[in-house]
């Protein structure tokens, strides 16, 4: 089946640790995106991905980065130099002359 | 810049009567204009999209929305809500010469009483 994954579904980390959350999709899509979401704000773009080896800061994208080696992988380091990490974090990836976004199952990061 | 406004971070209704989620959109060119469904701790599923082709759009699980231009307005309707429908949905725009970003809206929850 083609889809996008999220690993792990539920996260824990200590304050000051990185931390890093993987996406992976087989639709073959070129864009990749990665979304943070709190309750009652709706979501965020923290970084995204046109084309492999490139990528752009969201609008929230201190604290983060991200690495696009691969056309599946885009993969989000959570920084300790992120102040409030706490968050649902959404994957979603788009295909070239398409607009809407399919999106992963999320992973919850809970900072200890 | 585009922006989403969504009236009511809450709706309820009962069983079987007609839902209404308000959207409003802000953009400077011709949008592309989606709905999105969350279930809790899950991603967002597509309900539908607009892109042009036509200003009733309909899309998944009985919904569907219709593009008002003069009103900047793309609001999600069901005539008969079902409690599988108890979810938070989402507006959301998007604009060709934005690299296709999507711009949220914050969202409304909606609630089914049986």
């Amino acid at each position: 089946d083609g889809g996008i994954t999220q690993s792990p579904k539920y996260l824990f980390r200590k304050e000051g640790q990185n931390v890093t959350l993987s996406c992976e999709q087989n639709l073959n899509h070129d864009a990749m995106y990665w979304y943070r979401q709190d309750p009652g704000q709706g979501l965020r773009l923290i970084y995204y991905s046109q084309i492999v080896n490139d990528f752009q800061k969201g609008d929230i994208a201190e604290g983060y980065s991200v690495s696009r080696e691969k056309k599946e992988s885009f993969p989000l380091t959570v920084t300790s130099a992120q102040k409030n990490p706490t968050a649902f974090y959404l994957c979603a990836s788009r295909a070239q002359g398409r607009n809407e976004q399919f999106f992963g199952p999320g992973t919850r990061l809970t900072v200890l | 810049a585009q922006s989403v406004t969504q009236l009511g971070s809450h709706v309820s209704v009962s069983e079987g009567a007609l839902v209404l989620l308000r959207c409003n959109y802000s953009s400077s060119v011709p949008p592309y204009l989606f709905w999105y469904v969350q279930y809790p701790n899950q991603g967002l599923q597509l309900l539908l999209k607009y892109t042009s082709a036509a200003t009733l759009v309909k899309g998944i699980n009985g919904f569907e929305a219709e593009f008002k231009k003069s009103e900047t307005s793309f609001h999600l309707t069901k005539p008969s809500a079902h409690m599988s429908d108890a979810a938070e949905y989402f507006c959301a725009v998007s604009v060709g010469n934005a690299g296709n970003m999507l711009t949220f809206g914050g969202g409304t929850r909606l609630m089914v009483k049986p």
